[in-house]
């Protein structure tokens, strides 16, 4: 089946733009994550959604960063007014969820720019 | 503050060779430490995972070895190939679905 897709691969914007960047999910996952990997970096935890609800967004780094999943399954996270130190790879991934831990699968990321 | 701190960040070993990558953490609440590979252009791949009541996990040529009192955990690649050569990360993870990863380790097989 097909696995975890993010649109675009690649976004360059400019400083200040508003941008949004899709997941889609393998189907059947309940749990989608969102994580931001900087050049050089492992991948940072931005937030959890179990469902349509954010079961845990301590990761966003500021109210200039959301993400919604209003239907359970395609997730949008949501910059605004980017800034230059925001550029990086933005990499979702989704599992079956649950309490104990299951396996992240992720997207192939999109590589944001801004300039 | 870096929750997981991964050695090397980079290392080239001779196909054959045995290639090991280390990692510490300081946060006793971690109970799942995951290794993923990632290649370029490509998101992270889970390889193996283990959970700190067993000291040794193996798959294939993967194998996670873990000490609990020294909270450290390494990943060894038994005759590792020109195909292993990738990014590997380790990870934990405790309490939340949310996993704390580290730096990476750029792995070069030379054939």
């Amino acid at each position: 089946g097909a696995g975890v897709s993010q649109t675009p691969s690649n976004k360059v914007t400019e400083k200040g733009k508003y941008v949004e960047l899709r997941c889609d999910p393998i189907s059947g996952h309940t749990a989608l994550y969102w994580y931001r990997q900087s050049l050089g970096q492992g991948p940072e935890f931005l937030i959890y959604f179990q469902g349509t609800g954010a079961a845990d967004d301590s990761g966003l780094p500021n109210d200039r960063f959301f993400a919604v999943r209003p239907e359970g399954s395609v997730s949008t996270l949501k910059i605004q007014r980017t800034e230059r130190g925001d550029s990086a790879v933005y990499l979702c991934a989704s599992s079956f969820g649950g309490r104990e831990y299951t396996e992240q699968f992720f997207g192939p990321g999109t590589r944001l720019t801004v300039l | 503050q870096q929750q997981v701190k991964q050695s090397p960040q980079s290392l080239i070993v001779q196909k054959g060779g045995i290639p090991i990558i280390n990692c510490a953490y300081e946060n006793t609440a971690f109970d799942y430490f995951p290794w993923y590979q990632q290649f370029p252009g490509k998101g992270p791949a889970l390889l193996i995972a283990i959970r700190p009541d067993v000291s040794e996990k193996k798959e294939g040529r993967f194998t996670i070895s873990f000490n609990k009192s020294a909270k450290q955990f390494s990943l060894h690649i038994m005759d590792s190939q020109p195909g292993d050569s990738a990014t590997y990360f380790c990870a934990a993870g405790g309490g939340s679905n949310q996993f704390y990863f580290g730096t990476g380790t750029s792995l070069t097989v030379i054939p």
